[in-house]
């Protein structure tokens, strides 16, 4: 069974400076690693994925995130936060070698940034 | 990308009555998903709505509890039905995104409160 942890329920940090949101996961094959970005009273917005290749992607208003196999991780991360950037964040992942579509999804991460 | 719309946008409702929730797409996609948020958690899928099957429907979810109809490749309903308060939750809309197996695209959800 494929599941994903997000060990953090909220992250405070202060504009301008660097924001990172944790992510673990677990499946029996390989991972498809996706985050995704929820606004008050608004859907889902996707962000970025992790299918294969460059271990580092980089997504949709400045977020990247770096796929880490060893320790079964995909953190978000941003350079530089954003006032706007305060939100909810899920990560999600699909086990490519189960040949499901089915994505989980973590409990999600509140993220706040402080003016 | 696909566009999704849902109807309604949030309702407050009885308990013992019934909702459906409608999503529109804008393009043909093969695989639609209906998901529920609870109050502070993450999203658990409840089914996977093919055209011209039935909807298969995930552990903990019936159909007589939420039947689901998929007419054609852009549209479906997802009804709410016999509602208590614990229905209360945002249920969202989901699309396999057409030409890509990876990313999923989510509607802007309905938000369902039942007294």
């Amino acid at each position: 069974a494929q599941s994903v942890a997000q060990p953090e329920d909220q992250v405070n940090v202060a504009e301008g400076n660097p924001l990172t949101v944790k992510c673990t996961y677990s499946v029996s094959g390989n991972p498809y690693l996706f985050w995704y970005v929820q606004y008050p009273n608004r859907g889902l917005q996707f962000l970025l994925k992790y299918i294969t290749g460059d271990n580092l992607v980089k997504g949709s208003y400045g977020f990247e995130a770096e796929f880490n196999k060893s320790q079964t991780s995909f953190h978000l991360k941003k350079p530089s936060a954003l006032v706007s950037d305060s939100a909810l964040y899920f990560c999600a992942v699909r086990d490519f070698g189960a040949g499901s579509y089915q994505l989980t999804f973590g409990k999600g991460t509140k993220l706040s940034v402080i003016p | 990308s696909a566009v999704i719309s849902q109807k309604p946008s949030r309702d407050i409702c009885q308990r013992g009555t019934s909702l459906t929730i409608q999503c529109q797409v804008d393009s043909q996609v093969t695989m639609m998903f209906w998901y529920r948020q609870q109050p502070g958690q993450s999203l658990t899928l409840i089914a996977t709505a093919n055209q011209g099957s039935e909807a298969t429907y995930e552990s903990g979810f019936v159909i007589d509890k939420f039947p689901i109809s998929r007419p054609n490749l852009t549209f479906s309903t997802l009804t709410v039905s016999n509602m208590s308060p614990e229905d209360s939750s945002i249920y969202l809309c989901s699309v396999r995104g057409e030409g890509t197996i990876y990313e999923q695209f989510f509607g802007p959800g309905t938000r369902l409160t039942v007294l």
